[in-house]
């Protein structure tokens, strides 16, 4: 079983709504990512931290998505203004450190935009 | 950047025959290769690893060897179960553990 945890695993928002979803990495995980898989199943790498510091995004992120990962919180992924092409699976990740070790994913928040 | 390339997005078989998935990359540093496994409504789950040259990495029945001097790490099994049944993703480590995947290979297992 995944120890990689996301709430909600649905989420149906309208356009312009803001959506938010949040993951708790696996204990001791100071590493964490999240994708975006759309519905032909591509992965695309939306952002990573490591602790609470921002390591790599997209422009996209950097744009229309406010992320965090606040120390004794879960990481949070917001979309501000939600647009249809936004209709994905977001997976959350987590690994121990930041080279070559196993990544674990979350099943993902299922989020349908309206 | 780097790249993943899965040349089938279907594979349909009947249980206990082989099959081979292929991945080949194009990677900027020493390559790192991933097979991860994706059950439906299920987080993806890291099947296979390798960065050494030529040598086999197996694990629960799946076996890959990364080739790096024809940038390929296919996936095999001598025998497919119905249990098998799921989406398959090559991927390589692009640097601080991101992933860039693959599109991605259905495998359907029929009795």
């Amino acid at each position: 079983n995944s120890k990689v945890i996301q709430t909600p695993r649905y989420l149906v928002k309208g356009q312009g709504q803001k959506a938010k979803m949040r993951c708790i990495p696996e204990k001791g995980h100071p590493v964490v990512f999240w994708y975006q898989q759309n519905k032909n199943n591509e992965f695309k790498f939306l952002i990573n931290f490591q602790n609470q510091e921002v390591l790599q995004q997209i422009d996209m992120t950097e744009k229309r998505f406010s992320a965090e990962c606040p120390s004794n919180s879960p990481c949070s992924l917001e979309i501000q203004s939600s647009e249809a092409g936004d209709s994905a699976l977001y997976l959350c990740a987590s690994s121990l450190s930041l080279r070559n070790t196993e990544v674990f994913f979350g099943k993902g928040t299922r989020l349908t935009v309206v | 950047g780097d790249s993943v390339t899965q040349t089938e997005g279907l594979v349909t078989l009947t249980k206990g025959l082989p099959v081979m998935l292929n991945c080949t990359y194009q990677t900027t540093y020493s390559p790192f290769l991933f097979w991860y496994v994706q059950h439906l409504n299920e987080a993806p789950k890291l099947l296979l690893k390798s960065s050494t040259d030529n040598k086999r990495t197996e694990h629960q029945g799946f076996y890959a060897t990364l080739h790096k001097s024809s940038s390929s790490f296919h996936l095999q099994k001598s025998s497919v179960q119905l249990s098998d049944s799921a989406l398959y993703f090559c991927a390589s480590d692009s640097g601080y553990n991101k992933l860039t995947f693959g599109k991605g290979t259905v495998l359907l297992v029929s009795p």
